[in-house]
């Protein structure tokens, strides 16, 4: 089993819906997440982070912690063409390793 | 201030050869880790660097080794390749606060053939 698990998608929504992206990870010392967002042809770039479990707001993304059920969501409102993209969920251990999901293809249709 | 800069983007190598790839950190950034990327396995951690030292080690065979400069840049090294060796091979260059942030490169695409 894999210390963070991502469904690889793709997931297909249409323009101006909200997206759901969600995470599972097995490891409860885990307590730093973050979201990092890849177009083709390029590398990673954060989305956000986030240190506990609740709810973290950024304009059209809010990503949500769950540490009792070790379950982390990334949700996109109002989503658009724009955000098709890969996303990918980290957690850090202790050592200030990232351990990374496989990453959702997500494809947001015009 | 210049991002992450990694050489070649683009390689294409025969079995059984091997590649060397290199990985410029962002100004000041001392760790360097290298990953590996493929669309079945998604992000691998191959190997982190920290001031010249390998501070953390993925589940890769031995024929994939690298190693960091005084100035922090760092190589990947894969001896004889293999066909499964193609990849992209991103590196990341971060502080090492409790805000870390990776800051990855675009990569270099390695072909096997």
């Amino acid at each position: 089993q894999k210390e963070v698990e991502q469904d690889p998608g793709p997931l297909s929504v249409p323009e101006g819906a909200i997206v759901s992206l969600n995470c599972t990870y097995s490891n409860s010392a885990f307590q730093y997440f973050m979201w990092y967002r890849q177009y083709s042809r390029k590398g990673p770039e954060l989305l956000m982070y986030t240190y506990s479990s609740g709810n973290k707001e950024d304009g059209r993304f809010t990503a949500q912690v769950d540490k009792s059920s070790k379950y982390i969501s990334l949700f996109i409102r109002d989503s658009q063409p724009s955000d098709s993209a890969t996303y990918l969920c980290i957690a850090r251990d202790s050592n200030y390793q990232l351990i990374w999901g496989a990453g959702t293809k997500l494809i947001i249709k015009p | 201030k210049a991002g992450v800069t990694q050489t070649p983007r683009y390689l294409i190598k025969t079995r059984g050869q091997q590649v060397t790839l290199s990985c410029s950190p962002i100004s000041g950034h001392r760790s360097v880790s290298w990953y590996q990327q493929t669309p079945g396995q998604g992000l691998q951690f191959l190997f982190e660097y920290f001031s010249e030292t390998q501070r953390n080690k993925g589940n890769f065979p031995g024929r994939f080794s690298g190693r960091q400069f005084s100035n922090s840049r760092s190589e990947m090294n894969v001896s004889t390749l293999e066909l499964g060796d193609s990849a992209l091979y991103l590196c990341a260059s971060s502080g090492r606060g409790t805000n870390t942030e990776a800051f990855f490169g675009q990569g270099t695409r390695l072909t096997v053939v």
